[in-house]
């Protein structure tokens, strides 16, 4: 059982609705990231969240919304999508040092993605 | 910039024949780490190794090995004698430090055949 669980698993939503995706870590871990995939295309980092705090942002669109009530829990709200935002959205944690501790080299550890689909 | 390269788009090959799949990167950094990763069709990638840069021996665990080459910036991975449970998509990444600074190659897909 993978330590990062994801839901739903799959999703279609039109261009109106509004969504969101979920992701859960039981690993302890206090850094949490969003990475979207697309079809053969490297992973996309979009958002970091270390601490509780966003620390990355990777020019994302602002129909994506990401939320981090806590250190195990990271939303992704979806809103007005578009057709090419269709993707395999993954959830990763990490135990990333504190930003003024350093670099460490963390892996990451993923869910098994959410994948969606806009009609 | 940091950028990591996987030419082989897809790779099939017959159970029990040995398969390498290339990664080769490029970086500014001189301290820098590179990892492995697996993606099977469950979705979630699994992590396989992370190897910094002052270390340049090989590894080997189990069927899996990796060659890694400074001169080169190559960080090839090698599966013997492979198994229709090694069909997966496999990612290359390099990373100066930090898992929040991680960039992936595009993936290779290995497809092991009975």
């Amino acid at each position: 059982e993978t330590g990062v669980t994801q839901t739903p698993r799959h999703l279609v939503m039109g261009m109106t609705n509004k969504k969101s995706l979920k992701c859960e870590q039981h690993l302890g871990h206090n850094a949490m990231y969003w990475y979207k995939q697309s079809a053969k295309k490297p992973l996309e980092l979009m958002f970091v969240y270390n601490f509780k705090e966003q620390t990355e942002n990777n020019s994302v669109p602002s129909r994506f919304s990401p939320e981090c009530p806590n250190s195990s829990h990271l939303f992704l709200h979806l809103h007005t999508l578009q057709p090419e935002d269709s993707a395999l959205y993954l959830c990763a944690s990490s135990q990333d040092l504190a930003k003024d501790r350093g670099p460490n080299t963390g892996e990451l550890f993923f869910g098994e993605g959410s994948r969606l689909t806009v009609l | 910039a940091q950028k990591v390269t996987q030419a082989q788009t897809e790779i099939s090959v017959v159970e029990k024949e040995d398969v390498t799949l290339d990664c080769v990167y490029e970086t500014r950094d001189t301290t820098y780490y590179l990892f492995w990763y697996k993606q099977p069709p469950s979705g979630e990638l699994v992590f396989l190794i992370r190897r910094n840069s002052f270390d340049e021996q090989n590894e080997i665990s189990g069927r899996y090995s990796w060659n890694f080459q400074k001169s080169t910036s190559s960080f090839n991975f090698t599966i013997t004698a492979s198994q229709v449970v090694d069909s997966a998509v496999y990612f290359c990444a390099l990373s100066k430090g930090s898992a929040r600074q991680l960039t992936f190659g595009s993936g290779t897909q290995l497809t092991v055949l009975p």
